[in-house]
């Protein structure tokens, strides 16, 4: 079965400093894996994605995610936080090969960015 | 476009009550997605629709609960009767046909049953 795990409820950094939320997943064959974000009373908005190729993958709002296919992680990462970073993250994961459309989304972790 | 479009964004209703959820997907777009926020739970997919037809409909709570899509810019979660567990943000979400597309997800309607 697919599943999706986010280790940290919530992660706290401050500004300028690098983040890093951490995902790991577990699926039967080779996943599609995407991070979303959510801002208070809104719904979720497109980060990026993993699809193949290139292990590093940069997203929207100079985010950007690995790939580790041995640790069945993909976490994602920003050089340096802002404020308005401050969101609840989810990463998403789907089986291509099994899951078709159906997207298992992790618990989510909060980042809240200190100035 | 106008991005995934639901309505109402707020209800606030009584236990035994019909609800009806409403949602608008991106022009285009083959898949349509019904999601359920809570606390306890986080993010469930619901049931989901292809070309307006139902694909998956495993997350579906109970029977109280049912989606339809008439045509494509168009459907609805009614939950009849209603029960106060069932107060959740609800999500619609549109994406196109291939799986490496993302989705794409409306405002969300916050369901409230007293």
């Amino acid at each position: 079965a697919q599943s999706v795990a986010q280790p940290e409820d919530q992660v706290n950094v401050a500004e300028g400093n690098p983040l890093t939320v951490k995902c790991t997943y577990s699926v039967s064959g080779n996943p599609y894996l995407f991070w979303y974000v959510q801002y208070p009373n809104r719904g979720l908005q497109f980060l990026l994605k993993y699809i193949t190729g290139d292990n590093l993958v940069k997203g929207s709002y100079g985010f950007e995610a690995e790939f580790n296919k041995s640790q069945t992680s993909f976490h994602l990462k920003k050089p340096s936080a802002l404020v308005s970073d401050s969101a609840l993250y989810f990463c998403a994961v789907r089986d291509r090969m099994t899951g078709g459309f159906k997207t298992i989304f992790g618990a989510g972790t909060r980042l809240f960015v200190k100035a | 476009d106008a991005g995934v479009i639901q309505s109402p964004r707020h209800e606030v209703t009584e236990m035994g009550q019909e609800v009806t959820l409403r949602c608008k997907p991106i022009s285009g777009h083959d898949y349509l997605f019904w999601y359920r926020q809570t606390m306890m739970r986080g993010l469930e997919l619901l049931i989901y629709f292809n070309n307006n037809v139902p694909i998956d409909d495993s997350g579906m709570p109970e029977d109280r609960f049912s989606a339809k899509m008439p045509n494509a810019s168009f459907s609805t979660l009614k939950i009849q009767p209603s029960e106060p567990r069932d107060s959740a943000v609800y999500f619609c979400a549109s994406s196109l046909w291939d799986p490496q597309e993302t989705q794409y997800f409306g405002p969300g309607t916050r369901l409230l049953v007293l």
